[in-house]
């Protein structure tokens, strides 16, 4: 079975401007979630989505945004990006209730100048 | 709130050394316990698990004990390779699964020949 996939692997960007990062998530998974890492803050939970609504949010502007498809893929938007938004975003997925047993991708790793 | 601590890194260890990783959480009920590790360049991936007390969660030779009354889920392995450097993440769930997982800074480990 194929893993998260998640696209693009890496992004630069300047500050202003607004990115969409994409996650596939293990087929017949149900749940996505998508989080923040950076050295600083470790890992913040961003949203997560199940049956194509939000299901949980995290205490994140709302210049991030989030949506799922029918297929339960995911996007995930950040407009006016600022200097702070350079991380690593990592989206997981789980079958249904199971939130903690969840399956990363390999991440995007965004950096804005 | 929910809230995980784990011992800061980083850790250095020499092959075939024994690990301890430390980590204690704060949880309203009786929370799932997860360990989540984070190879160079790649997402996270689960470890092990525990979802009651006195559980073991084990798996590739680490092992940790779900301790209600010390409330911790320290990470164990008896001998450690230069294979098993990486981030290690504590990180709790509801019982049911049904919140977001809350992770602790992660723990990053070095293993030398």
């Amino acid at each position: 079975k194929a893993g998260v996939t998640q696209t693009p692997r890496y992004l630069i960007k300047t500050r202003g401007q607004q990115v969409t990062l994409s996650c596939s998530p293990i087929s017949g998974h149900r749940s996505v979630s998508w989080y923040q890492q950076t050295p600083g803050q470790g890992l913040q939970f961003l949203f997560e989505y199940f049956s194509e609504t939000q299901r949980n949010k995290g205490n994140f502007p709302g210049r991030f945004s989030g949506r799922q498809f029918s297929n339960s893929r995911s996007e995930m938007n950040v407009s006016t990006l600022e200097l702070g938004d350079s991380a690593l975003y990592l989206c997981a997925s789980s079958f249904g209730g199971a939130l903690g047993e969840q399956y990363f991708g390999p991440g995007t790793r965004l950096t804005v100048t | 709130g929910n809230s995980v601590t784990q011992m800061e890194g980083p850790v250095t260890l020499s092959e075939e050394a024994f690990l301890t990783i430390n980590c204690t959480y704060t949880a309203t009920g009786y929370p799932s316990l997860f360990w989540y590790v984070q190879y160079p360049g790649e997402g996270l991936q689960l470890l092990l698990k525990a979802t009651k007390a006195d559980d073991k969660g084990s798996n590739k030779g680490f092992e940790a004990t779900y301790r209600k009354e010390t409330t911790s889920f320290h990470l164990e392995k008896g001998s450690v390779q230069v294979s098993d450097s990486a981030v290690y993440f504590c990180a709790l769930s509801d019982l049911e699964g049904n919140t977001p997982l809350v992770f602790g800074k992660g723990t990053r480990l070095s293993v030398i020949a």
